[in-house]
């Protein structure tokens, strides 16, 4: 089973709209990441936000995180086509391997 | 500086075989681990290698294996393929032993398909 759920698992949005995904996880954790993923291609890291923190900011990215409600949620402002992808949590735990969730597909319409 | 390389991108072969898959790191990490990826399944941890030795290991059959050189490239091998062996297999590399602390850096994945 996987540590991290994404909601939704599927968003279609517009162009220049914002893009809201969840990830909800069981157990507790040291960090949280979030990749993205292009159509069958290699996952790429976007960031990485550390249990002592709240909130972090990355160019049109903004990951929150609430440890007490074991969720954290991915805003990617003013989408572009270029964001369609795949997003995927991450969560890493002391001495455990990095587990990823089942994804959140995105499909940005021009 | 050259990404992680997985070699062969795409491959196929038959049910009962087996196949070697090769990574070769961001030159200066040290770790290396490898995920499986299906539709069904989504991605999957199946073992992680720091200095040639396994750190971590995922719930796969024992047909699943893997191991690291020295130089710190990786090779997985899957022995006795199956059907739902259908996967994309990707390696991932980080700076740091302990994936849990930074981040990883993906190759484009070798496209593994049984018949």
């Amino acid at each position: 089973s996987q540590q991290g759920e994404e909601d939704p698992q599927a968003l279609s949005i517009q162009e220049g709209e914002n893009a809201t995904m969840n990830c909800s996880y069981k157990t507790s954790i040291n960090n949280l990441q979030w990749y993205r993923q292009n159509s069958g291609r290699g996952l790429v890291h976007l960031i990485l936000i550390r249990s002592n923190e709240r909130e972090k900011h990355s160019g049109r990215l903004r990951v929150t995180l609430d440890t007490s409600k074991k969720s954290s949620s991915l805003l990617i402002t003013a989408s572009r086509a270029a964001d369609t992808a795949s997003y995927f949590c991450a969560t890493g735990a002391a001495g455990n391997k990095l587990t990823f969730g089942g994804g959140t597909r995105v499909l940005v319409k021009p | 500086k050259a990404g992680v390389t997985q070699t062969p991108r795409y491959l196929i072969k038959t049910r009962g075989q087996q196949v070697t898959l090769s990574c070769s790191p961001i030159s200066g990490h040290r770790s290396v681990s490898w995920y499986q990826q299906t539709p069904g399944q989504g991605l999957q941890f199946l073992f992680e290698y720091f200095s040639e030795t396994q750190r971590n290991k995922g719930n796969f059959p024992g047909r699943f294996s893997g191991r690291q050189f020295s130089n710190s490239r990786s090779e997985m091998n899957v022995s006795t393929l199956e059907l739902g062996d259908s996967a994309l297999y990707l390696c991932a590399s980080s700076l740091v032993p302990g994936q849990v602390t930074g981040e990883l850096f993906f190759g484009e994945g070798s496209r593994l398909t049984v018949l």
